[in-house]
């Protein structure tokens, strides 16, 4: 069965570090692919997203990703976190699944939490 | 303003007494799905619906009922709720089968 492993479940950063995190699925063929935040206390909110074309993504709030196939990786980036960017971070992976045509599959999630 | 709207919120039952979760969306948004949010297993499909009167069942379906008798609305309905429900349940809605989901704001369920 797809799965989607997020490998960082707890990242602690200073204001102004650099953030990378990382995510890989297990699907082989084509896939679209996914970053939601979720603020405390939110709703889940679409970063950003990759259907295909140019496989370096840019999403709101400076964030990018990078979709590289042969990896079947698609991480998340940052060159500069600020304190407000602390929530939890979900990869999803939507892919065919059985009979399915709309499974979106998502990751453990990773806690970002940036100090001031 | 283009929204899914989940109600209530915040919910605190008992073991057994039957309760129903509404989701609407005002995108005229064919595609639906119920998740569940639980620590460290990030979120869950329960339930999906792909038009009026098609749903099927998603990773953990047992314990829940869904039906899509209009295409705005999508509820949740829990006949015997139990305390292993105890979740944050998110309704969420997309024009594609594979597009960007939208999501509500999150229902917070506690079964005693």
């Amino acid at each position: 069965a797809q799965s989607v492993s997020q490998h960082n479940h707890h990242v602690i950063l200073s204001e102004a570090a650099s953030l990378e995190l990382g995510c890989n699925y297990s699907y082989g063929g084509t896939v679209n692919l996914f970053w939601y935040v979720q603020y405390p206390g939110q709703h889940l909110q679409l970063l950003l997203k990759y259907f295909s074309g140019d496989p370096l993504v840019k999403g709101i709030k400076g964030f990018e990703a990078e979709f590289i196939k042969s990896k079947f990786s698609f991480n998340l980036r940052k060159p500069s976190v600020q304190w407000s960017d602390t929530a939890e971070y979900f990869c999803a992976v939507n892919a065919p699944y059985g009979g399915a045509t709309n499974k979106l599959i998502f990751g453990t999630g990773t806690l970002l939490a940036v100090q001031p | 303003e283009a929204q899914v709207t989940q109600n209530p919120r915040y919910l605190i039952t008992v073991t057994g007494k039957k309760l129903t979760v509404t989701c609407s969306q005002n995108m005229n948004h064919e595609y639906m799905s119920w998740y569940r949010q639980d620590p460290g297993l990030g979120l869950r499909q329960i339930y999906y619906s792909m038009n009026v009167e098609v749903t099927d069942k998603g990773d953990v379906p047992e314990g829940y009922k869904v039906s899509r008798k209009e295409k705005r609305n999508f509820p949740l309905i829990l006949e015997s709720p139990s305390p292993n429900q105890t979740s944050l349940y998110f309704c969420a809605s997309s024009s594609t089968p594979r597009g960007e989901q939208y999501f509500g704001p999150g229902t917070r369920l506690t079964v005693t």
